[in-house]
């Protein structure tokens, strides 16, 4: 089955740029989303379609899809980002898949 | 506004049957294009897919769960129902339902009901 690799915790200081990845093979070729889940709380849909973000997303928050990698860059990091962030594809030769999800720590 | 709520038994036995309900409001799911899924989230662990079912009554399985799922709809009850058979303890999870948008973005999540599977 499809895997998808995400690094475990990524570290940035209040208005900074951080980027989280997730990486499969050619995953460039499929539709990557991404959540944003808050202590306690269900996940949020913060990018989909690689690199939309649904309304009420602010636009600090952006996606890439390219090769083997998906990024999706916070800008202007806020003490209100810190949270855990999953990527998930599909297509449809797969199951539904999710990354193992990255601990985003605002310094 | 769109919401989902998840209910089912916080506690089930080892070995038993597990069924979960999810009841929407703001869209219908005979509406065509809209999909439903459900979702688990181990205590501490990531998320894992599990089930969708489409307008259409098409049905889709996580592989590794196929033969123990049965996603099922009502649509009159604006309800999405998930069985789970033979549950074990590594089932304890946090489980939620999440309406598609698109092909496969969970564009709204349930709150997520926590089950526990323990004797």
């Amino acid at each position: 089955s499809y895997v998808v690799t995400q690094p475990p915790s990524v570290s940035v200081a209040p208005g900074k740029t951080a980027r989280i990845t997730c990486g499969g093979n050619n995953i460039g070729s499929k539709s990557v989303q991404w959540y944003q889940q808050k202590p306690g709380q269900a996940p949020v849909l913060v990018i989909y379609h690689d690199s939309d973000r649904p309304s009420g997303i602010p636009e600090r928050f952006s996606g890439s899809n390219s090769g083997n990698t998906a990024t999706l860059t916070i800008s202007r990091v806020e003490a209100g980002d810190e949270a855990d962030y999953y990527c998930q594809v599909w297509d449809s030769s797969s199951d539904v898949v999710f990354g193992g999800g990255t601990k985003l720590t605002v310094l | 506004q769109v919401t989902l709520k998840e209910s089912g038994p916080a506690l089930v036995k080892p070995t038993q049957t597990l069924t979960l309900t999810c009841t929407f409001s703001g869209f219908s799911l005979s509406t065509s294009g809209m999909r439903v899924s459900w979702i688990r989230q181990p205590p501490g662990k990531a998320l894992e897919w599990l089930a969708r079912i489409d307008w259409d009554d098409d049905k889709f399985y996580s592989t590794s769960l196929k033969t123990r799922l049965t996603i099922s709809k009502d649509t009159s009850k604006n309800q999405v129902v998930l069985t789970m058979t033979n549950m074990d303890p590594v089932d304890t999870a946090t489980y939620y339902c999440a309406r598609i948008l698109g092909d496969y973005a969970f564009d709204i999540w349930g709150q997520g009901t926590m089950v526990t599977v323990s004797s």
